[in-house]
């Protein structure tokens, strides 16, 4: 089946840039998106198809796919960002990544 | 406004039975494929089941097959997962989400419900 890696943590001062990657096998030739989710909150999607923004999500989220790393950047991050983070994609059916803790120093 | 609530949680005990249910609203529920996705506590995301828009598609976690039923009525708007035969390591948050698309093999979940909690324990 198909696996998808991503850092348990990732750590950044607010206003810097922080960058969580999601690895899998020739994971560029697949649709990635991602997920924020806050402490007893339901997930909710902040990229979909690579790099395409929901209505409400700011502009300092963004996110790449090539070879075998997709990539979820968020720029000048603030104390709201932190949060879990999960890639997704499907491969005959849908799988998750095991989750990035973003914590903001 | 898009509104997606779970029912029908509880504690069971482990080789007993359950179903979860998901009242939709706000969108049109025939147009989307509809999946459950499960959190146990401390865990992260696991995808357990997706029905097409016409019931026409349907797929399971190789975790839960056998074991799960998946299905909607969209005359009353509402999804449902029966859960069989359960067992200690199906204790977890159960998300009713809904696709982007009306295919239930491809796309993002872009409304989320806030989750049935369902406890396997004797």
């Amino acid at each position: 089946s198909y696996v998808l890696t991503q850092p348990p943590s990732v750590s950044v001062a607010p206003g810097k840039t922080a960058r969580i990657t999601c690895g899998g096998n020739n994971i560029g030739s697949k649709s990635v998106h991602w997920y924020q989710q806050k402490p007893g909150q339901a997930p909710v999607v902040v990229i979909y198809y690579d790099n395409d923004r929901p209505s409400g999500i700011p502009e300092r989220f963004s996110g790449s796919n090539s070879g075998n790393t997709a990539t979820l950047t968020i720029s000048r991050v603030d104390a709201g960002d932190e949060a879990d983070y999960y890639c997704q994609v499907w491969d005959s059916t849908s799988v998750f990544g095991g989750g990035t803790k973003l914590t903001v120093l | 406004e898009v509104q997606l609530v779970e029912s029908g949680g509880g504690l069971v005990r482990p080789g007993r039975s359950l179903r979860l249910s998901c009242a939709a609203s706000g969108f049109n529920f025939d147009a989307y494929a509809m999946h459950w996705v499960r959190q146990a506590p401390g865990k992260g995301l696991e995808w357990v089941s997706g029905i097409s828009w016409n019931s026409g598609n349907i797929d399971y976690a190789d975790s839960v097959k056998g074991r799960c039923t998946i299905s909607r009525d969209n005359a009353k708007n509402s999804l449902y997962l029966q859960l069989n035969s359960l067992r200690a390591e199906d204790t977890a948050l159960y998300y009713c989400a809904k696709s982007s698309t009306l295919d239930s093999d491809r796309g993002d979940f872009d409304y989320w419900g806030q989750g049935s909690l369902v406890t396997v324990s004797s």
